[in-house]
């Protein structure tokens, strides 16, 4: 049963371009969620993917942005990036149930660097 | 301003104890509860949900949920060194969104 997969594992970028951050989910699971998380820091939810349409985003600008395809993986996109956009982000993946908030399973997480 | 919080630790505690964690948490409407452990360097681990309050326990671990309180914690029995991890609490608000506290870093010591 595969887990969920994140690529690349590591990126290093300058600041001002652009990078996307690719995942795919657990077998089965159909919801992609991305989060940022600096270090010493908990998880800061970026937006939910949900039958290929964002369904909640969390605090972030317009420069974050994503996609989820037809077969539910999904990418994540940040357009000038900023220095304070190095960190490490993480793709989890759950299966939608009605009424009840799911279980996510992470990915290994993209370790991004923008200098 | 939904909020999770937990003590940063470093929580210190002999190989073999109870390794006592704790969570609070300011909305109300949360109906479920999540523990993840996360390794250095590495992504968080499910390692127990809960939803009702009361206890549930699987293998060394129990979560302790009481929505009366806002309050869910983590024991783990008998600590062994490779329980040593940063342990974050996650709690969903009211439209299912996950919100995370900045974890407790466990320590055991052989």
């Amino acid at each position: 049963d595969a887990g969920v997969t994140q690529s690349p594992t590591h990126l290093i970028k300058t600041r001002g371009q652009q990078v996307t951050l690719r995942c795919s989910p657990k077998s089965g699971h159909d919801t992609v969620s991305w989060y940022q998380q600096a270090l010493g820091q908990g998880p800061q939810f970026i937006f939910q993917y949900y039958e290929e349409e964002e369904r909640q985003r969390g605090n972030f600008p317009d420069r974050f942005s994503g996609h989820q395809f037809p077969n539910y993986s999904s990418e994540l996109n940040v357009n000038a990036l900023l220095l304070g956009d190095s960190a490490l982000y993480l793709c989890a993946s759950s299966l939608a149930k009605r009424g009840r908030p799911y279980e996510q399973y992470f990915g290994p997480g993209t370790r991004l660097t923008v200098t | 301003q939904k909020e999770v919080e937990q003590n940063s630790g470093p929580l210190s505690v002999p190989e073999g104890a109870i390794a006592s964690l704790n969570c609070t948490y300011s909305d109300r409407g949360s109906q479920s509860f999540f523990w993840y452990r996360q390794y250095s360097g590495k992504s968080p681990e499910l390692i127990m949900s809960i939803y009702s309050n009361g206890d549930k326990e699987d293998g060394r671990f129990t979560a302790q949920l009481n929505k009366a309180s806002q309050y869910v914690s983590l024991l783990i029995r008998d600590s062994q060194p490779s329980d040593s991890a940063t342990y974050l609490c996650a709690v969903s608000d009211s439209n299912y969104q996950l919100i995370w506290g900045a974890g407790t870093k466990l320590i055991i010591k052989p």
